[in-house]
């Protein structure tokens, strides 16, 4: 079945880089986009970036000096980093798989994230 | 980037009550429109797509409704279960975006 997966650690010093791993099973990262997606506690969704089936990526524009998005299909993972973090970057970070032609359809359980010295 | 604005904020209902959830974009996204629950501590779940297709699995009481720039989601027969936080999100351009949520909660 479709699973995703995400881990990295949970807490991040200030100006720090964050690197989270999304490790998927069920699916090809060559057939299916994903996406990461972010949510401040008790806040809404924020989107951040995605991987394309084909190995482009986009980024949200407020977070692409930060952002980098890569891949390793050999391992079917989706790998995020982001630098310069700062306390407003905490909080569940989400790795989704997107279905045609829209929507996300399978989500990671998410990670937590606390940005703090 | 499209606006997503989503309405009410919170909403508190009976068992067995039927509720609706509105969301406007800030311009015509087509129908490129999804919904989808988070209860908490959870990740959320995809319940509509395409405006008003129910996904695999999603009870029957789910509907999707709407066109242009507003659309909405309607619970039938609210169940217990149904208490969660629900968000629009549109695909139809990019980046997409979310609405800022519904608390749905039981009175």
């Amino acid at each position: 079945q479709v699973q995703l997966k995400e881990s990295g650690p949970g807490l991040v010093q200030p100006s720090q880089t964050l690197s989270l791993t999304c490790t998927v099973s069920g699916f090809s990262l060559t057939s299916y986009n994903v996406h990461w997606v972010r949510q401040p506690p008790g806040k809404g969704l924020e989107w951040m970036g995605r991987m394309r089936y084909n190995g482009d990526t986009s980024y949200n524009s407020a977070l692409k000096s930060r952002l980098s998005i890569s891949r390793d299909t050999s391992k079917n993972q989706v790998f995020l980093k982001m630098n310069s973090l700062q306390t407003d970057d905490t909080g569940t970070y989400y790795c989704t798989r997107a279905r045609l032609p829209g929507g996300f359809d399978y989500w990671g359980q998410g990670v937590m994230v606390t940005v703090s010295s | 980037d499209i606006q997503m604005t989503q309405s009410p904020a919170s909403l508190s209902a009976s068992l067995g009550e039927t509720v609706t959830i509105e969301c406007r974009a800030s311009e015509d996204i087509y129908n490129g429109l999804a919904w989808y629950q988070q209860k908490p501590g959870k990740s959320p779940q995809l319940l509509i797509y395409n405006a008003n297709s129910l996904h695999t699995g999603v009870p029957s009481r789910f509907s999707g409704s709407g066109s242009g720039t507003q659309y909405s989601l309607k619970i039938n027969s609210l169940q217990s279960e149904d208490v969660a936080s629900y968000f629009c999100q549109q695909y139809y351009d990019y980046p997409p975006t979310f609405g800022a949520g519904t608390k749905l909660e039981l009175k």
